[in-house]
């Protein structure tokens, strides 16, 4: 069946760096991809999305590049911040199931002072 | 904000009562769609509602049901609550069923005991 997921459950990072989260996805199908970040008692909060025919999409602070080849999604968070701590979490939609979202389980990334 | 309002926040429920919960879409979106988020999983999906309409619905049982009012808002009901459904509930609306950025509510946390 079709899977969503992140290479690593936890990331450490030090305030100022850059940050990248990795996912990886099964369904060959799937032609559209989000990222959301989702902080402690909330819901998860859109950060950037990408459909298939492109491979790189940027944002303020955040690029997603997208690998169809080998079904791979990364986030790249620039100069990551104390309030980029959260869970973080790659979903994908698209054949015959693209009327929803697919989750992974999360990358909870932690920026240290 | 996403614009997408869920209430109740918090419940508390006991094994085998019935739970409505409910949802306004962001203006302007006519689809909902529901997931359950279990403590420190990704979330699943539940259900959408397009136009009134069930459109698509995931891996959980008959007791778990909703309906979308003709103002785009939405309500899951949970019949015969068992422990395992103790988690957060998501609601998330999209303009259309298919293809578009999907925004989410803070969720309704529900208890069961």
């Amino acid at each position: 069946g079709e899977s969503v997921g992140l290479h690593l459950p936890t990331l450490s990072v030090q305030e100022g760096d850059n940050s990248i989260i990795n996912c990886a996805y099964s369904n060959s199908a799937s032609d559209y991809f989000i990222w959301y970040k989702q902080e402690s008692g909330k819901g998860p909060q859109f950060i950037i999305d990408i459909r298939s025919n492109m491979d790189k999409r940027q944002g303020q602070r955040v690029t997603v590049l997208l690998n169809k080849t080998v079904k791979h999604l990364s986030l790249q968070i620039a100069a990551t911040q104390p309030g980029d701590s959260a869970v973080y979490f790659c979903a994908e939609s698209g054949g015959t199931n693209d009327y929803k979202l697919s989750f992974g389980a999360g990358t909870t990334v932690t920026v240290r002072a | 904000e996403t614009g997408v309002t869920q209430s109740p926040t918090h419940l508390i429920k006991t094994r085998g009562q019935q739970v409505t919960l409910r949802c306004s879409s962001q203006s302007g979106h006519n689809t909902v769609s529901w997931y359950q988020q279990a403590l420190g999983q990704g979330p699943q999906f539940i259900f959408q509602y397009y136009r009134e309409e069930e459109n698509g619905r995931g891996n959980f049982p008959p007791r778990f049901s909703g309906l979308q009012f003709p103002n785009y808002s939405s309500e899951l009901n949970v019949n015969a609550l068992e422990l395992d459904d103790s988690a957060l509930y998501l609601c998330a609306s999209s303009l259309g069923s298919r293809g578009n950025t999907i925004y989410f509510g803070e969720g309704s946390w529900l208890t069961v005991v």
